[in-house]
């Protein structure tokens, strides 16, 4: 069964201050792993969709990496907007319709 | 920018009673889901649907749930026979191709 495990539950930042989430991922081969952004009350926002080991994905203050077990999503100098719940998902070749989701990493980033 | 729109935001209903969910998905998109997040817990795919029939499901989605696309623009979930735990956030979303999902932002279910 495809599983998705991400770390730490929630972590607190101050702005500026730089840390990585931990998206660790077991897939029946991998098609697909993607990072949304959820605000609260709110559905998930896409980021970014990674396809292999060693690809790197870009956008802003975002870098999200990919190796054969997990994924990371590296935020560099937060600001107090990048205050959100971070999804990683993944989706495998047998089931290419669905998306299993991570429970999710609570990001604050207090000014 | 085009969006998913889903309504109603909040639905109370009483348990044992019919409910329809309502998305109206991006225009051009051609493969449509529905996910639902229970308070606490991580979202759930239930089902997708593409050239006008449901091309996966999962256990959640059983006999009580059903799926439409009654025109060329909406999308619709119905839950027969509602239950305590069908209480949940479900949220429509739609993609182009097999990825990229552009999710909507929810209807609260409550049933009582």
């Amino acid at each position: 069964e495809d599983q998705v495990t991400q770390s730490p539950e929630a972590l607190r930042l101050q702005e500026g201050e730089s840390s990585s989430l931990n998206c660790s991922y077991t897939v029946s081969g991998l098609r697909g792993l993607f990072w949304y952004r959820q605000d609260p009350g709110k559905g998930p926002e896409f980021l970014f969709t990674l396809y292999s080991a060693g690809e790197e994905k870009e956008k802003e203050r975002l870098k999200a990496t990919l190796t054969k077990k997990e994924s990371f999503l590296h935020i560099t100098a937060p600001k107090p907007e990048d205050s959100a719940t971070y999804l990683c998902a993944v989706q495998s070749p047998t089931s290419p319709q669905k998306l299993v989701f991570g429970q999710g990493t609570r990001l604050t980033i207090n000014p | 920018e085009p969006e998913v729109t889903q309504t109603p935001s909040h639905q109370v209903t009483q348990m044992g009673q019919e409910v329809i969910l309502r998305c109206v998905p991006i225009s051009n998109h051609l493969y449509f889901y529905w996910y639902r997040q229970i308070l606490g817990q991580k979202v759930e795919f239930l089902v997708s649907f593409y050239n006008n029939e449901i091309s996966e499901k999962s256990e959640i989605f059983d006999d009580q749930f059903s799926v439409e696309r009654p025109d060329g623009s909406n999308f619709t979930l119905k839950i027969r026979s509602t239950k305590l735990e069908d209480s949940a956030m479900y949220f429509c979303a739609s993609s182009v191709h097999e990825e990229k999902l552009f999710f909507g932002s929810g209807t609260q279910l409550s049933v009582l």
